[in-house]
């Protein structure tokens, strides 16, 4: 099975300055159809995940354009260009590639200092 | 609008069964995979079983497999997951998501259930 490795595991950012969260997966993720099923999702407290960015770096509908996806292959980064409160939450990165045991990345909580 | 609308938070003890439900409006469920997906502080999200539109195909984890069976109504528009013999470490809030080319489009608002004697 692909094993998601996230980092880090805890994201302490300033209001209005950057973040980065990266995603390593112990396979290639490009698909035979040449796609790379990799997602990203956000879940604030208390709520179901919702997803980000599908397809390495396809942003969802009313997803903010401060959230961007880039990577290839194996390794992956999710970046918040400036950090507002709504931000706060759990990150995760999703590999759709390998089925059928899709997997996650164990997170990075993203937190206010 | 599609909505996922999940059954009700629940306490069991260990070895007995449960079976949630997730009422599907917005899209037709014979048309579509879908899926059960657990979260636990310990473990985070996991995928654990997925059944296909026509549901001949039908996927569990290792964790689940042979103790949990996931179904479909598509008359009722709703999925299923019955879980039998559960133990402790099944406590956890599960949700019904969507898979939609190899990704998640739409989730449920999740059920905790909580295995403990």
């Amino acid at each position: 099975d692909v094993v998601m490795t996230q980092s880090p595991l805890s994201l302490p950012v300033t209001l209005g300055q950057p973040a980065s969260i990266s995603c390593t997966s112990s396979q290639s993720l490009v698909h035979s159809d040449g796609n790379t099923y990799l997602s990203w999702f956000q879940q604030r407290p208390g709520q179901s995940p919702r997803r980000l960015i599908q397809r390495v770096s396809n942003r969802d509908s009313g997803v903010p354009d401060r959230f961007s996806g880039s990577g290839s292959g194996t390794d992956f980064t999710l970046r918040i260009s400036r950090v507002e409160a709504e931000d706060v939450g759990v990150y995760y990165c999703f590999q759709g590639t390998h089925w059928p045991a899709l997997s996650f990345g164990g997170g990075t909580k993203v937190e206010i200092k | 609008q599609v909505q996922l609308v999940q059954s009700g938070g629940v306490l069991v003890k260990p070895g007995e069964s449960l079976r949630l439900s997730c009422v599907i409006s917005g899209f037709p469920l014979s048309g579509d995979f879908m899926s059960w997906i657990r979260q636990t502080p310990g473990k985070g999200l996991e995928w654990i079983s997925y059944i296909s539109e026509s549901g001949d195909r039908i996927w569990y984890a290792d964790s689940v497999k042979g103790r949990f069976t996931i179904s479909k109504d598509n008359g009722k528009n709703s999925l299923y997951l019955q879980m039998n013999s559960l133990r402790a470490e099944d406590t956890a809030m599960y949700y019904c998501a969507r898979p939609a080319f190899s990704s998640i489009d739409y989730w449920g608002q999740g059920t905790l259930v909580t295995v403990s004697s």
